[in-house]
């Protein structure tokens, strides 16, 4: 089944511990992003991905680390979690042409940062 | 700042009307043109997708692509209880960032 996989689903954790949140995809797609949603905020782009290699900030970027070294998997880390991360996070990918083809996402994974 | 806008609802149609649900967007360069509907406590998932001028149909729903005015717009007819959700818009950036509108609440009552 294709599918965006992300761990865990949800998470309650305390400040400046890290964390890392995987995201993993198995449809050969070369694109890969992460969202955070918050209420009355809608989803904001954390950080995407073109290919192996390959990253770039998305409009909210700032306490938020990734990495592409396969292209199947596309971590979030959060090197020193604050209570203002706390928020609904989802990992999409897509094809070639990278946010020009529609999006699969992942079914989310809610965190609570104390 | 690159916007993409919408009325945030909600927008309360009987079963079996057509629902409009309109967006705007700011950057004239916008290549491709989404909406994805999200129930609650779950992930966007795709309706319709837009590249060109005109209307595209793929069912009960058809989406309207105006980029002179960057207007784009996602029309459902039939209306069911089912198809009520939060509607969003999203707008490609140069293939690259995806921005997203903050989303329209539906509501169809039956």
């Amino acid at each position: 089944e294709a599918q965006v996989t992300q761990n865990p689903r949800y998470l309650i954790t305390v400040t400046g511990k890290k964390l890392t949140v995987t995201c993993s995809q198995n449809m050969n797609h070369e694109y890969m992003s992460w969202y955070r949603q918050d209420p009355g905020l809608g989803l904001r782009q954390i950080y995407y991905s073109m290919n192996v290699e390959v990253t770039d900030k998305g409009d909210v970027p700032e306490g938020y680390k990734v990495s592409r070294k396969e292209k199947r998997n596309f971590p979030l880390i959060l090197e020193s979690p604050s209570p203002n991360q706390t928020s609904l996070y989802f990992c999409a990918s897509s094809f070639a042409g990278g946010s020009n083809q529609p999006q699969h996402f992942g079914d989310g994974t809610r965190l609570s940062i104390l | 700042q690159k916007e993409v806008e919408q009325n945030s609802g909600p927008l309360s149609v009987p079963e079996g009307a057509i629902a409009s649900l309109n967006c705007t967007y700011s950057d004239r360069g916008s290549q491709s043109f989404f909406w994805y509907r999200q129930y609650s406590g779950k992930s966007p998932e795709l309706i319709m997708f837009i590249y060109s001028n005109g209307d595209k149909e793929d069912g009960r729903f058809t989406a309207q692509l105006n980029k002179a005015s960057q207007y784009v717009s996602l029309l459902i007819r039939d209306s069911q209880p089912s198809d009520s959700a939060t509607y969003l818009c999203a707008v490609s950036q140069a293939g690259t960032a995806l921005i997203f509108g903050k989303g329209t609440t539906l509501s169809v009552s039956s």
